[in-house]
């Protein structure tokens, strides 16, 4: 069975810095990009960023891009996500991802989720 | 940035009635559109992929449609743990989400 755990959520100030993990298992996850998104309260999905299998690209969403890093430790099977510059608009659910390419496919969808990491970004 | 626009913002249906959500792709998406279902403080699942392809596991009541850029997710007979948000996604270019239907009771 696939799981995810994600960890490292917590309260902290406007300028302040976060790291969350995500822990796998149940599955190959050096054979899988990897994803994070976030939900901020009352609103929609958004996603973050993503790193490929070998950690050798990595892609993030406009708002975090230069804040943000996403890494890997496959021999660790974990996730992170390491957050600079918070911003009380990061404020959110962080829920880690794994990308899957179903066959027939040529895209990834996000077929496996943790429940997520709650990120507070307050004074 | 393409925009995936839902509709309707809430759903309110009994069990067994049929649930019809749409989603509409500002530009084309192509087929790389997925639903996801999302119950609160749990992990949303995939229930969709490529517009019309059921993830593994998912039950046959929910099915997925394209036309042009207009997408819907059809729930045959709602089922009691179906009640939550739904999610449109297109994988086109990068990710984004729709803003989400709410299908309540």
């Amino acid at each position: 069975e696939v799981q995810l755990v994600e960890s490292g959520g917590g309260l902290v100030q406007p300028g302040g810095s976060l790291r969350l993990s995500c822990a796998a298992s149940g599955f190959t996850f050096s054979s899988h990009w990897m994803t994070w998104v976030r939900q901020a309260p009352g609103k929609g999905l958004e996603w973050v960023a993503n790193i490929k299998e070998d950690g050798s690209e990595k892609y993030y969403v406009d708002s975090v891009r230069g804040r943000f890093s996403i890494f890997r430790d496959n021999a660790k099977k974990s996730l992170y996500l390491q957050m600079n510059s918070l911003r009380a608009e990061d404020t959110a659910v962080y829920h880690c991802a794994r990308e899957f390419l179903y066959g027939g496919s040529s895209r990834t969808y996000f077929d496996d989720w943790g429940q997520g990491t709650l990120v507070t970004v307050s004074s | 940035e393409i925009v995936l626009t839902q509709s309707p913002a809430t759903l309110s249906l009994f069990p067994g009635e049929r649930a019809t959500l749409s989603c509409r792709a500002s530009q084309s998406v192509s087929s790389y559109l997925a639903w996801y279902q999302h119950k609160p403080g749990q992990a949303p699942r995939l229930l969709i992929y490529d517009a019309s392809n059921r993830a593994t596991g998912i039950p046959a009541r929910f099915s997925g449609s394209r036309s042009g850029t207009d997408f819907t997710l059809t729930i045959s007979s709602l089922e009691p743990e179906d009640f939550a948000v739904y999610y449109c996604q297109q994988r086109s270019t990068w990710y984004t989400f729709g803003q989400g239907t709410k299908l309540e009771i």
